[in-house]
């Protein structure tokens, strides 16, 4: 069926190095895409979005960039800290829904001091 | 603004128990959600409302009730506690449906987890 995923559930970097964190979606009917990050015992956490006419977005250490060809998200970190050590969701949203986001499964990152 | 905010944190419930989980937001969002995370795994969507008085089904609707009688407040009920409704739950909430404030952007609450035993 259609679905939000993830390549890798775990992703173990060293401190100060960049992260990748990758999705794949099937549906190409969707117009917008969000990474939310998921400390231990909190709630998802917005991060950076992007709508399906932009191919790249930056905001404070974080890209992220959309490939509407092969249905590929990606979120990259920069200078990985220890405290970007979470779960990252990406979340799809299709352009004939006004509100449901379809979220992947997640990827650990884990950052190595 | 507190932003979305739920209760109680915790709870344990034996079989056959019934609870309701709050949610409310102070940033005057017209959506509301109410997902449930098991282990592992991403969100799944139970109940939304898009205003006051308006309710919908998720995925994954069976075992609850919702209500949305503000605008602020919106509470999930379980009426028979089930282990398979052992999860972590969380609210959410977002100004969605067009207009100048859309941005599809929902924020979450800090999560109920919740054990039937």
């Amino acid at each position: 069926g259609e679905s939000v995923g993830l390549h890798l559930p775990t992703l173990s970097v060293q401190e100060g190095d960049n992260s990748i964190i990758n999705c794949a979606y099937s549906n190409s009917a969707s117009d917008y895409f969000i990474w939310y990050k998921q400390e231990s015992g909190k709630g998802p956490q917005f991060i950076i979005d992007i709508r399906s006419n932009m191919d790249k977005r930056q905001g404070q250490r974080v890209t992220v960039l959309l490939n509407k060809t092969v249905k590929h998200l990606s979120l990259q970190i920069a200078a990985t800290q220890p405290g970007d050590s979470a779960v990252y969701f990406c979340a799809e949203k299709r352009v004939d829904s006004s509100y449901k986001l379809i979220f992947g499964s997640g990827t650990r990152l884990l950052v190595r001091p | 603004n507190a932003g979305v905010t739920q209760t109680p944190k915790f709870r344990i419930l034996k079989i056959g128990q019934s609870m309701t989980l709050q949610c409310t937001q102070d940033m005057n969002h017209n959506y509301m959600y109410w997902y449930r995370q098991d282990p592992g795994m991403g969100l799944k969507l139970i109940y939304y409302s898009v205003g006051a008085g308006i309710t919908d089904k998720g995925e994954v609707p069976n075992g609850y009730n919702v209500s949305r009688s503000t605008t602020e407040d919106f509470p999930l009920r379980l009426e028979l506690a089930a282990p398979s409704q052992t999860s972590v739950y969380f609210c959410a909430s977002s100004y969605a449906g067009g207009g100048h404030r859309s941005t599809d952007t929902q924020y979450f609450g800090p999560g109920t987890r919740l054990t039937v035993l």
